[in-house]
């Protein structure tokens, strides 16, 4: 079945790391994806994985994929206000890259 | 660049009306796609288009949705009739189909409220 878990909430102190955790189902999935999207925007893409790959680094971010237990994590270092927003886990099935997202993680950041 | 252009941002209509929304992909982009996104959701896909065909329309609901991608450039997403449930923001998105990962660019959606 195609299925994409995220824990629905995460509040952290800014300067601090942030984790956001997801679980998908299809083991074929060929990519992972984090989108993070702001109020009243659109979906941003912020960072992708290749299911041969293990982590992936891209300045404050960075990816981690177990691919073992299919969970996927981002990992937000240095975390500012504006990091505050929603952000969606997504595997790609099929040859046409087809997505099927998470709920959302709703990232609070606090001073 | 410029993104992926959607109208209109917003759209008030009542139940059993008709509505249409537009999107116009970023230039060069074969592949594009519309998702329904339900306020507490991740956005679901309805329909893909390449170029100007359908490779996946399996959860569009056929019976008072329909798309088209008339010359495989912009799109238009029908709602006839609208129902409550239809509430919603439509997100159109586009990539281009060239090697390595398929990158999706989203547009600014347009949010539907069915009254």
């Amino acid at each position: 079945g195609e299925d994409v878990e995220q824990s629905l909430f995460l509040s952290v102190r800014e300067g601090d790391s942030s984790v956001i955790n997801c679980t998908y189902t299809d083991s074929s999935s060929t990519y992972l994806y984090w989108y993070k999207q702001e109020p009243g925007a659109g979906l941003q893409l912020l960072t992708y994985i290749f299911s041969n790959m293990d982590m992936k680094q891209d300045q404050r971010l960075t990816v981690l994929l177990n691919k073992k237990d299919k969970h996927l994590s981002l990992r937000i270092a240095d975390t500012q206000t504006g990091d505050s927003a929603i952000y969606f886990c997504a595997e790609s099935i099929g040859g046409y890259n087809k997505l099927i997202f998470g709920a959302g993680t709703r990232l609070a950041v606090h001073p | 660049e410029a993104g992926v252009a959607q109208s209109p941002r917003y759209k008030i209509i009542e139940k059993r009306q008709s509505v249409a929304f537009w999107c116009n992909p970023i230039s060069g982009h074969a592949t594009l796609y519309w998702y329904q996104q339900i306020l507490g959701q991740g956005p679901k896909l309805l329909i893909q288009f390449q170029n100007n065909g359908v490779v996946d329309d399996s959860q569009l609901p056929k019976d008072r949705f329909s798309a088209e991608r008339l010359k495989g450039v912009d799109s238009t997403l029908k709602i006839q009739p609208a129902k409550l449930e239809d509430s919603a923001v439509y997100l159109c998105a586009s990539s281009s189909r060239g090697a390595g990962a398929y990158e999706q660019y989203f547009g600014p959606g347009t949010r539907l409220t069915v009254t």
